[in-house]
């Protein structure tokens, strides 16, 4: 299968704080991606995608950008919030086929 | 729809025994998938199954696990026996397609204890 891995397995930041979030991917030809968020007890939940056509994407309080020259995928949260604690996972998609997902950072915000 | 619903939640079980999870699908969800979520090694597929049918269970560990598809609505995970080294947390999901569109559904999860 493919390789998804996260450069950090641990983050914490301050509540109120930006956090960002890194994943790197092994195949060039993935032209789908997804993070997800999953919280304590819980299965993993989608956040937010991107396509490969695309360099950044944003939703409510969340960005994803994509770097394709390097194989990069980051996702930022902004203003985190002692609710956005979670496991957060990325994940590709080559065409259709299965998704591949990344091992997990785990990220801790501090009141 | 309730979602992809699991049972049971946890399950502790002494080793040698016969573990079985369940889950049922999101109705009209034509794809099932079986992971498992240790510390060390992620979330990793074992098993899916297309209009109930196993297309790819590559990543069975060895032949104590087997799963199935009875109909469109149920599927089981079943180890035997079952050992310590199992220990993790088992996620089925379900999708209408295998690449779709927002990816898989994910259940709540059996977090499995052996000992």
């Amino acid at each position: 299968g493919e390789s998804v891995g996260l450069h950090l397995p641990t983050l914490s930041v301050q509540e109120g704080d930006n956090s960002i979030i890194n994943c790197a991917y092994s195949n060039s030809a993935s032209d789908y991606f997804i993070w997800y968020k999953q919280e304590s007890g819980k299965g993993p939940q989608f956040i937010i995608d991107i396509r490969s056509n695309m360099d950044k994407r944003q939703g409510q309080r969340v960005t994803v950008l994509l770097n394709k020259t390097v194989k990069h995928l980051s996702l930022q949260i902004a203003a985190t919030q002692p609710g956005d604690s979670a496991v957060y996972f990325c994940a590709e998609n080559y065409s259709g086929n299965q998704f591949y997902f990344g091992t997990g950072t785990s990220l801790t915000v501090i009141p | 729809d309730a979602g992809v619903i699991q049972s049971p939640r946890h399950e502790v079980t002494e080793m040698g025994q016969e573990v079985t999870l369940r889950c049922k699908p999101i109705s009209g969800h034509d794809y099932l998938f079986w992971y498992r979520q240790t510390m060390m090694r992620g979330l990793e597929l074992l098993i899916y199954f297309n209009n109930n049918v196993p297309i790819d269970d590559s990543g069975m560990p060895e032949d104590r696990f087997s799963a199935k598809m009875p109909n469109a609505s149920f599927s089981t995970l079943k180890i035997q026996p079952s050992e310590p080294r199992d220990s993790a947390v088992y996620f089925c999901a379900s999708s209408l397609y295998l690449g779709t569109l927002y990816g898989y559904t994910f259940g709540s999860g059996t977090r499995l204890t052996v000992v």
